[in-house]
């Protein structure tokens, strides 16, 4: 049973252009949780989604930032205009139901560079 | 929402030594998970532990929900252990999302 699948694993964008990244759940799992991580800080909460829902995007900037989960295939974060305070690693976590009684695995993470 | 408060910051042990990570919250412990991120940044589950103790080799894991911490003792250390280790929780009502600790940074020597 694979884990949670994240690509690419890096991923180098140049000021202004745009970021996929992507995340394909553990089988059998429909939720999927984004978070960010700064060099030398811990996790921060982005988005939680369900599938062809955002069921809370309070961690997530307002602008140039989405998210989603469709019916069909991976979870993507996009992000438009990249700025180099983009620059972190993006983690995936998926999880099989939400609420109590529910453990969380993360993917390896997508590390964005920009330059 | 929850906040997780993590001790010590920051630890150094040598190769052998014993140690104790604490993580305290300040609201009802739901789906307590201990996860270690390895220095090539990989994040590896641990525990999921929302009560009682668990062991998994030189690991173990401890909540006490009713007083809102959890423990992980890590015995006879050795250099791969080093890393973060974070504690995160389920926050509960509205939507549910793991929280985290700002983490323990561990440093085992040779």
């Amino acid at each position: 049973n694979a884990g949670v699948m994240q690509n690419p694993r890096h991923l180098v964008r140049r000021r202004g252009q745009e970021a996929r990244l992507r995340c394909s759940p553990m089988k059998g799992h429909s939720h999927v949780y984004w978070y960010r991580q700064l060099p030398e800080e811990g996790l921060k909460f982005m988005v939680y989604l369900q599938k062809e829902n955002i069921i809370d995007e309070s961690g997530m900037p307002k602008e140039r930032f989405s998210a989603e989960f469709p019916k069909e295939g991976p979870s993507i974060l996009r992000i438009q205009q990249v700025v180099r305070g983009d620059s972190a690693a993006y983690f995936c976590a998926s999880s099989p139901r939400s609420g109590i009684d529910t453990e969380a695995f993360f993917g390896q993470g997508t590390r964005l560079t920009v330059v | 929402g929850i906040q997780v408060e993590q001790s010590p910051p920051d630890l150094i042990l040598q190769e052998g030594a014993n140690s104790t990570l604490r993580c305290n919250f300040s609201d009802s412990v739901n789906n307590l998970q201990w996860f270690h991120q390895n220095p090539w940044g990989q994040l590896i589950n641990l525990f999921y532990i929302p009560s009682g103790t668990k062991q998994n080799g030189r690991l173990s894991a401890t909540t006490v929900a009713t007083e809102r911490y959890s423990l992980l003792y890590i015995s006879s250390s050795q250099t791969t252990d080093s890393g973060v280790y974070f504690c995160a929780d389920f926050t509960q009502g509205g939507s549910e999302k793991l929280v985290f600790g700002k983490g323990t940074k561990l440093t085992v020597n040779p």
